[in-house]
């Protein structure tokens, strides 16, 4: 089990918007950790895609949106393509645990 | 530009250990974090640690505990992980990462497979 919980998967028509949610706690985010989302295509490493809870890397499409509030954080992607359909995972840090913890990851599925 | 590569991938027995390196360029070494990443078959991320490339200081997982060492040689840039008392469950894709916590990890090495079996 993931410190963060995220959706094992989610799934969206080509255009459409999803997002993905990553649920923490008190020791985690809700203890004011920022969050950083990864998208991770088939048998590469991961990429950064949001950094701080909602800021994009140079190079990184503004579909791409993060937020955060109270113990949790979503990740949302706009305008769907298929190049999109990946593993996504949030990041954060946990002062029970002193150390990072990553989310389960959540397979995006374009239909 | 940045690049961290990692070495090739290894094959080991149930008990040994194994030394993943992670070379660094395109930046000044010692002005980022190192953090080290697995991830098994099918499975999501894990953290293993991270370390300081000013200073040396570590911080390891505390599933890890005792099993890893993370050491780095600015002479070369490099850094390096190792993992002792291999275990099947330790067969996994080991990547090094630049960055901490704090700002998330924005260059990834390519990823080193090890795979321990008897």
């Amino acid at each position: 089990q993931s410190v963060l919980t995220q959706p094992p998967s989610v799934s969206g028509a080509p255009g459409q918007r999803v997002t993905i949610s990553c649920t923490g706690s008190s020791s985690n985010i809700g203890a004011g950790y920022d969050v950083h989302w990864y998208q991770q295509l088939p048998g590469t490493a991961p990429k950064l895609l949001i950094y701080l809870n909602s800021n994009r890397p140079s190079g990184v499409p503004d579909r791409f949106s993060g937020s955060k509030s109270g113990t949790s954080a979503s990740l949302a992607i706009s305008g769907l393509q298929a190049e999109d359909e990946a593993d996504y995972y949030c990041q954060s840090y946990d002062s029970s645990l002193s150390g990072v913890v990553f989310g389960g990851g959540t397979k995006l599925t374009v239909l | 530009q940045v690049q961290l590569v990692q070495s090739g991938a290894e094959v080991k027995k149930p008990g040994a250990s194994v030394k993943v390196s992670c070379k660094a360029s395109g930046y000044t070494f010692t002005t980022y974090d190192i953090s080290w990443v697995r991830q098994a078959p099918g499975q999501g991320l894990e953290w293993m640690g991270w370390i300081s490339s000013n200073n040396g200081k570590t911080n390891y997982g505390q599933n890890l505990q005792g099993r890893v060492t993370t050491t780095i040689d600015t002479s070369t840039s490099t850094a390096y992980m190792e993992l002792r008392s291999l275990r099947s469950d330790d067969t996994a894709v080991y990547y090094c990462a630049r960055g901490g916590y704090r700002y998330g990890y924005d260059y990834w090495g390519q990823g080193t497979l090890v795979t321990v079996s008897s």
